[in-house]
């Protein structure tokens, strides 16, 4: 079955940089598009980055754009999020997820790890 | 950016009735909208893409319809487990995808 166990969450400053990592398995790693989405405590959802299943294209939505940075080693199954110039409003829980589609994405998050919090404090 | 909102803010029903919940779109999106489900404590879990079409082993109690801007989902004969706030997200128009705020399901 398919898994996705995010880690990396942490309590961090302000300006400071965090790396979340996601460990797959139960399906063919190297043919799907893989999604981040956070939820900041008691809110919505909101989309943050998706990379192809060949980690040639990434997408950002604007609010991180420029400090976080999506990649992926398909040799490891593993799917990382570097977050730079973390700011009070990047806490939440990050998800990665897979996309639905094989292939090119069709931006449809259809399965999805249990999250690793992110706190930004002084 | 599309916006997506979602009716009601929370809907109060009891197990065994219908519930219908709404998700209208700024913009046309065609028919590229999901639904997913949050427990609290839980990831969402997705339920319906592309409108109506439903994700592997969502029972079919669950449904979805609609095209263009409005887009409804239901659940014919509420379970106990089925409390629990439901997301929709559009995907015509990206980056970014675009979730709605939510609706909270609960027990009345």
């Amino acid at each position: 079955q398919v898994q996705l166990v995010e880690s990396g969450g942490d309590v961090v400053q302000p300006g400071r940089s965090l790396r979340l990592s996601c460990a797959a398995s139960g399906f063919t790693f190297s043919s799907h598009a893989l999604h981040w989405v956070r939820q900041a405590p008691g809110k919505g959802l909101e989309w943050v980055a998706v990379i192809s299943y060949d980690g040639r294209n990434k997408y950002y939505a604007d609010s991180v754009k420029g400090r976080f940075t999506i990649s992926r080693d398909n040799s490891r199954n593993t799917l990382y999020l570097q977050m730079n110039s973390l700011r009070a409003e990047d806490a939440a829980v990050y998800y990665c997820a897979r996309d639905k589609s094989i292939g090119a994405a069709v931006m449809v998050p259809e399965y999805w790890g249990q999250g690793t919090l992110v706190t930004v404090s002084s | 950016e599309i916006v997506l909102t979602q009716s009601p803010t929370t809907l109060s029903l009891s197990p065994g009735e219908r519930a219908t919940l709404s998700c209208t779109a700024s913009q046309s999106i065609s028919s590229y909208l999901a639904w997913y489900q949050q427990k609290p404590g839980q990831a969402p879990r997705l339920l319906i893409y592309d409108a109506s079409d439903r994700a592997t082993g969502i029972p079919a109690r669950f449904s979805g319809s609609g095209s263009g801007t409005d887009f409804t989902l239901t659940i014919s004969s509420l379970e106990p487990e089925d409390f629990a706030v439901y997301y929709c997200q559009q995907r015509i128009n990206w980056p970014p995808i675009t979730f709605g705020q939510g609706t909270r399901l609960e027990i009345k």
